[in-house]
């Protein structure tokens, strides 16, 4: 069974200080890992779609890595409006496109 | 690009009642969509995909007399939470991809479905 597990559940951070989210996953082949970005009662808005072993790709103060088991976003320099939840997702093999969703990062940012 | 229409971004029903919500594709066709379920503090629950012009695929324990979904054109769907009961209250979100060479979904912004 595929499986997406996201930690920590909840962060907190100081302006400015960086740090990393993690995700694992458990797939039987993947076709993509998506991360996503969402703030209350709205829906997820997209950030990154990683396909291969080594792949990275960076938007503004997030990055977004990816290994055989496990995907990182780091996140540089925060602030205040990068609090969300952010959400990792697997696109499994053969599963018509469907995404498999962690149970997402909780993460708030202090001024 | 990539826009996701939701409408209505809120509802309040009386038990019994049926309760349509409406999904579009605002620049692009999405040749498939899917419709999910958030309860607070949770992720997203898959409840069907939706692909245009067929019959859609409900996941495992998603009563799909109960919830309608038709898929009638590239650029529209419509979920139809059918006899609603308080139970039904949830946060309902669908998505769409964009063509048949990616994956990506598209999320719109949610329906908040609250039943009497």
């Amino acid at each position: 069974e595929d499986q997406v597990t996201q930690s920590p559940e909840a962060l907190r951070l100081q302006e400015g200080e960086s740090s990393s989210l993690n995700c694992s996953y458990t797939v039987s082949g993947l076709r993509g890992l998506f991360w996503y970005r969402q703030d209350p009662g709205k829906g997820p808005e997209f950030l990154f779609t990683l396909y291969s072993a080594g792949e990275e790709k960076e938007k503004e103060r997030l990055k977004a890595t990816l290994t055989k088991k496990e995907s990182f976003l780091h996140i540089t320099a925060p602030k205040p409006e990068d609090s969300a939840t952010y959400l990792c997702a697997v696109g499994p093999s053969g599963s018509a496109r469907q995404l498999t969703f962690g149970s997402g990062t909780q993460l708030t940012v202090l001024p | 690009g990539a826009v996701v229409s939701q409408h209505p971004s809120r509802v309040i029903c009386k038990s019994g009642t049926s309760v349509k919500i409406e999904c579009r594709s605002l620049d692009f066709q999405a040749t498939t969509m899917f419709w999910y379920r958030q309860f607070p503090k949770q992720s997203l629950m898959l409840m069907a995909t939706s692909n245009e012009g067929s019959k859609a695929t409900y996941e495992q324990g998603v009563e799909k007399d109960k919830f309608l979904i038709n898929h009638a054109s590239l650029t529209l769907s419509t979920l139809t939470v059918t006899s609603a009961h308080p139970e039904d209250s949830s946060f309902y979100i669908c998505s769409a991809v964009t063509g048949t060479s990616t994956d990506t979904q598209y999320f719109g912004p949610g329906t908040r479905l609250t039943v009497l």
